[in-house]
């Protein structure tokens, strides 16, 4: 059983503030590291895709980085607003299979 | 072509009773994808096809559960004599080649609840 775990779970921040999450996953058999924004009542919307250790990938005021080596991703956002809040999930793909092994999510909660 | 589509977005049903839930992928998408999701956890992997073949399928995935896709194209998943544990949201993906390298699309769930 693959281990994906995200940190925090919950996050409240105020408007304005920068933030980041971290996702922890298996180092060995890597193939892809996903990040996905759900907001409630919608679909779960790609937010990047990474394969190669010591990407960094960037949307806006959302980017993220890897590290395939000791198994972790990060996601930043800077200057969070409300239209932010929603839970943010990591995904691991590995080369053993095709599906996505997804980690818990972090909720992020905005305040205006 | 607007995205994955899921119908119905919520059923409530009583225990026992049986259950289809429908996903249309986007048209050129050869791979789709169950999850399911419940209260407080990531989605969980259940079962993928690639056009009509049905490729993997989790240990999740007991004996009550059944998906199709007939033609490569939209997907059904249906629970047997459903159970309280069954109690979930259920969301289906696609994707152009292998999800575990390329970005997955996702419809918007169904929301199953047993009483």
């Amino acid at each position: 059983i693959l281990n994906v775990e995200q940190s925090p779970q919950s996050l409240h921040v105020q408007e304005g503030d920068s933030t980041n999450f971290t996702c922890s996953f298996p180092s060995s058999n890597f193939y892809a590291l996903h990040w996905y924004r759900w907001e409630t009542a919608k679909s779960p919307e790609a937010l990047f895709v990474m394969t190669l250790n010591g990407d960094e990938k960037k949307k806006g005021r959302i980017s993220a980085t890897l590290n395939t080596k000791e198994g972790y991703s990060y996601l930043y956002i800077k200057g969070s607003q409300p239209e932010d809040s929603a839970t943010y999930l990591c995904a691991f793909g590995g080369n053993a299979g095709n599906m996505l092994t997804f980690g818990g999510g972090t909720r992020l909660m905005v305040k205006p | 072509d607007t995205g994955v589509s899921q119908n119905p977005r919520h059923k409530i049903t009583k225990r026992g009773q049986n259950v289809t839930f429908r996903c249309d992928p986007i048209s050129e998408h050869n791979r789709l994808y169950w999850y399911r999701q419940t209260l407080g956890q990531g989605p969980e992997f259940l079962t993928y096809f690639q056009n009509e073949a049905q490729l993997e399928k989790s240990r999740l995935l007991s004996d009550r559960f059944s998906a199709e896709r007939p033609k490569g194209s939209f997907s059904t998943l249906e629970i047997q004599r459903t159970e309280q544990g069954d109690s979930a949201m259920y969301l289906c993906a696609s994707s152009l080649t292998s999800a575990g390298g390329t970005e997955a699309f996702f419809g918007q769930g169904t929301r199953l609840t047993v009483v």
